[in-house]
């Protein structure tokens, strides 16, 4: 069973503050990791890829991997206001072959308070 | 450069009508998914397109679904016919062929389906 787990929250952090979310994955031989961010009522739109173990940094945001340990997480730094959304963790896993397609998590809802 | 756009944004049928839903993935992609969501659940692949040949369409969830990708352009989605459970937002994603750039997936806006 493939798998991808998130803490739904709701997550609330100040302005300004440091939001972190995380991830976990059930696949170990899994080699590409995204972070989608999803406004009500709107689409995914990618915000980070990630590909090796690390940290990957993109102006505000740093998504970081540990594949030993099955996670990746997402730092926003600076939280804005407008940052407030679901964060989706999406994993492709190796059993998914050529078709190479998303397994979501179900996402945390991230509130940033003014 | 333009996204990934889909048509209708929103359709409410009738039970047992038939709908169609279009998608067209960004100018140059060859990879092309359709995914759904239904209320409370989680994103869930339903198949994916390289160009014009389905490479893997395990999540269709039956035979009430038909899906095509004309010339390896556009692609369509019908239900037919809708039952209830089909309800949910439909979504289409692009990408480039692997070696070409990465897996990253880009997403359309989506199409709403109500059924009643």
């Amino acid at each position: 069973q493939k798998e991808v787990e998130q803490n739904s929250g709701p997550l609330s952090v100040p302005e300004g503050a440091i939001a972190s979310l995380n991830c976990t994955y059930s696949d170990r031989g899994s080699q590409s990791f995204f972070w989608y961010r999803q406004y009500s009522g709107k689409s995914p739109e990618l915000i980070m890829s990630i590909y090796s173990n690390g940290d990957k940094e993109d102006g505000r945001f740093t998504a970081q991997l540990n594949k030993a340990s099955q996670y990746v997480s997402l730092l926003i730094r600076d939280s804005q206001p407008s940052d407030s959304a679901t964060y989706l963790c999406a994993v492709i896993f190796l059993s998914s072959g050529s078709a190479r397609q998303l397994t979501f998590g179900s996402g945390t809802q991230l509130t940033v308070l003014p | 450069e333009a996204g990934v756009t889909q048509f209708p944004s929103h359709s409410v049928i009738e039970k047992g009508q038939t709908v169609t839903l279009r998608c067209d993935p960004i100018s140059g992609h060859d990879n092309l998914y359709w995914y759904r969501r239904v209320m409370g659940k989680e994103i869930k692949f339903l198949l994916h397109f390289v160009k014009e040949s389905k490479q893997d369409e395990s999540g269709m969830p039956n035979n009430r679904f038909l899906a095509e990708r004309t010339g390896g352009t556009y692609s369509t989605l019908k239900v037919q016919p809708a039952e209830l459970e089909d309800s949910g937002v439909y979504f289409c994603a692009s990408s480039l062929l692997p070696g070409q750039g990465s897996d990253e997936q880009y997403f359309g806006p989506g199409t709403r389906l109500t059924v009643t």
